[in-house]
């Protein structure tokens, strides 16, 4: 069993572009939560899809957007990337309000 | 508003001693408390979790008590080991939102 995954593992852009990060839930769950995680803290709420919607959102501008697909895997946008976008970022998928299973994560470096 | 402190590392000790990472939170309402860990180029898992008040969380030795009185969640172990070396957050989820507020983490590294 699978357990989450994200694509890709690392990643360079630079200042302004555009970035797309992908998550394949854990199989059986329906919920997709992501967080950004800056070097040396932790991990801070982005937003969560649900059923094809976006539920819950943080403390984050709208140029982080998402995604999420009628296969339950999903995609987190961010545009005009800045600097301060550099972090791990992290998919953490659930099921019926249960427990919260991370991914890997997916290393963003901008230059 | 949600938060949580975490005693600041790093925290270096030597196989087999006991450990304590203190963990306290500010949260309106009822929130669920967890322990995740981070191991060297990982994702974060899941160590142990409460749910209420004097519930405890336990796994791989591991083990914290929810406080309600001290709004606390101290991670204990009795005897720990080189391989218990990792990153230790934290957490909390407001009334079961399935939006966790994190701590900023408390690297641990045990010594042979």
């Amino acid at each position: 069993d699978a357990g989450v995954t994200q694509s890709p593992t690392h990643l360079i852009k630079t200042r302004g572009q555009q970035v797309t990060l992908r998550c394949s839930p854990k199989s059986g769950h329906d919920t997709v939560s992501w967080y950004q995680q800056a070097l040396g803290q932790g991990p801070q709420f982005i937003f969560q899809y649900y059923e094809e919607e976006e539920r819950q959102r943080g403390n984050f501008p709208d140029r982080f957007s998402g995604h999420q697909f009628p296969n339950y895997s999903s995609e987190l946008n961010v545009n005009a990337l800045l600097l301060g976008d550099s972090a791990l970022y992290l998919c953490a998928s659930s099921w019926a309000a249960a427990d919260e299973f991370f991914g890997p994560g997916t290393r963003l470096t901008v230059l | 508003g949600n938060s949580v402190t975490q005693m600041e590392g790093p925290v270096t000790l030597s196989e087999e001693a006991f450990l304590t990472i203190n963990c306290t939170y500010t949260a309106t309402g009822y929130p669920s408390l967890f322990w995740y860990v981070q191991y060297p180029g990982e994702g974060l898992q899941l160590l142990l979790k409460a749910t209420k008040a004097d519930d405890k969380g336990s796994n791989k030795g591991f083990e914290a008590t929810y406080r309600k009185e001290t709004t606390s969640f101290h991670l204990e172990k009795g005897s720990v080991q080189v391989s218990d070396s990792a990153v230790y957050f934290c957490a909390l989820d407001p009334e079961g939102a399935q939006k966790l507020v994190f701590g900023q983490g408390t690297r641990l590294t045990i010594n042979p």
